[in-house]
């Protein structure tokens, strides 16, 4: 059983373009949620993460937005490029040390 | 750095045969995880340890998996007897602190098929 659901499954956007990743939790004791990166062949890599103390977290050209009344977490890719491509994972900690990760979503950039 | 390295990076093997895969964490870092990823059940942690004392093992999924870590720079997972549903990619991991919200290293994964 996932805890943390996320959505599109995958998602394919032009070169310039905003992707948008969406996860939903329902344990509110989450209180650290991380987005990881995965090229294909490579093991995941920590992109951005936020706690609930704060609505947005914005690195470079990836931004998340909290909501945590809604108990929903997004991240936006602004101005989308080819290196982009990849597969992104949103996660959520359990307790000290045990993450549930979503079911990830295969982002395609077209140039 | 080199990061965290894992051997070997593709395994096929028979079933029943006895598969170990090999983990090297990051120098310094205390807390080392064993995660398994397929596309039915995504990834999923298997056992944790820090400092090098297994912590929690509640995701191994049979008495055909054990992992140890006999040392701050060593882990291994093995797998006995192998079945063709054990065909996953197997990641290992490491963090330095063991509190909330420490970065999680991943290595570049075994890719372990059973015919």
């Amino acid at each position: 059983q996932q805890q943390v659901k996320q959505s599109p499954q995958s998602l394919i956007v032009q070169k310039g373009g905003i992707s948008i990743i969406n996860c939903a939790y329902e344990n509110t004791a989450f209180d650290y949620f991380p987005w990881y990166q995965q090229f294909p062949g490579k093991g995941p890599a920590l992109l951005i993460a936020i706690r609930p103390d704060v609505s947005e977290k914005k690195e470079g050209r990836f931004t998340i937005s909290f909501n945590k009344s809604a108990k929903q977490f997004s991240l936006h890719i602004m101005d989308s490029q080819p290196g982009d491509s990849a597969t992104y994972f949103c996660a959520a900690n359990t307790n000290d040390y045990k993450l549930s990760f979503g079911a990830g979503t295969t982002v395609t950039v077209r140039a | 750095d080199a990061g965290v390295i894992q051997s070997p990076r593709h395994e096929v093997t028979e079933m029943g045969q006895e598969v170990t895969l090999r983990c090297k964490p990051i120098s310094g870092h205390n807390s080392l995880f064993w995660y398994r990823q397929t596309m039915m059940r995504g990834l999923e942690l298997l056992i944790y340890f820090n400092n090098n004392v297994p912590i929690d093992d509640s995701g191994m999924p049979e008495d055909r998996f054990s992992a140890k870590m006999p040392n701050a720079s060593f882990s291994t997972l093995k797998i006995q007897p192998s079945e063709p549903r054990d065909s996953a990619v197997y990641f290992c991991a490491s963090r330095r602190t063991s509190g909330k919200g420490g970065e999680q290293f991943f290595g570049p994964g075994t890719r372990l098929t059973v015919l």
